[in-house]
């Protein structure tokens, strides 16, 4: 079965620190990758997406994320975090057959001033 | 463009009572996608409908129901509601399917007493 792993539910980082969260997906083949970020009390907001091509893709607000196929991870990072960063992150897949969105269970970023 | 509006933002229901919640989608957009999150459950696909039929389910159980109308606006039904189903329901909406790119909906907080 398809399913989306984020093994960190809290992590803690200093202001300017750098930043990865870790995203580990299971299906047959390569799905499409997307991380979004939820402020408190927010939708969700798409950071970036992979669907293939360069396996190192550029978000918004600083983001970045590798899709590694071999590792079957799509890690997000981010080389110096802001304040405004604190916030959930999500993994998701989509996978056709018919097409769907997992999530991962989400990663609770806390930055430290 | 407008973002994805759903109303009302909060509600608060007893147990046995239904719900309908309503979404507008992006101007264009004709996928429309719903999620239940939950602390314990996480993020959870409910169902997609595009061009008004319903084109994917996830596992809820068939007191939650959906529609979309000609306009892309849909709405989704809870009835015989359980403390279960407190939660943060999401909408989400795409151009084409869940593989897009899709733009969430600051959701609607349903409280089951």
């Amino acid at each position: 079965a398809q399913s989306v792993t984020q093994p960190d539910i809290h992590i803690t980082v200093s202001e300017g620190a750098s930043l990865e969260l870790r995203c580990n997906y299971s299906y047959g083949a390569t799905p499409y990758l997307f991380w979004y970020v939820q402020s408190p009390g927010q939708g969700l907001q798409l950071l970036l997406k992979y669907f293939s091509g360069d396996t190192l893709v550029q978000g918004i607000k600083g983001f970045e994320a590798e899709f590694k196929r071999s590792q079957s991870s799509f890690n997000l990072r981010k080389p110096s975090v802001h304040w405004s960063d604190a916030a959930e992150y999500f993994c998701a897949v989509g996978v056709p057959g018919p097409y769907k969105y997992i999530f991962g269970t989400g990663t609770r970023l806390k930055v430290l001033a | 463009k407008a973002g994805v509006t759903q109303t009302p933002r909060y509600l608060i229901k007893t147990r046995g009572q239904q719900v309908t919640l309503s979404c507008s989608p992006i101007s264009g957009h004709r996928s429309v996608s719903w999620y239940q999150q939950t602390p314990g459950q996480g993020l959870q696909f409910l169902f997609e409908y595009f061009s008004e039929t319903q084109r994917n389910k996830g596992n809820f159980p068939g007191r939650f129901s959906g529609r979309q109308f000609s306009n892309s606006r849909s709405e989704m039904n809870v009835s015989t509601l359980e403390l279960g189903d407190s939660a943060l329901y999401l909408c989400a909406s795409s151009p084409q399917g869940v593989t897009d790119t899709q733009y969430f909906g600051p959701g609607t907080r349903l409280t089951v007493l």
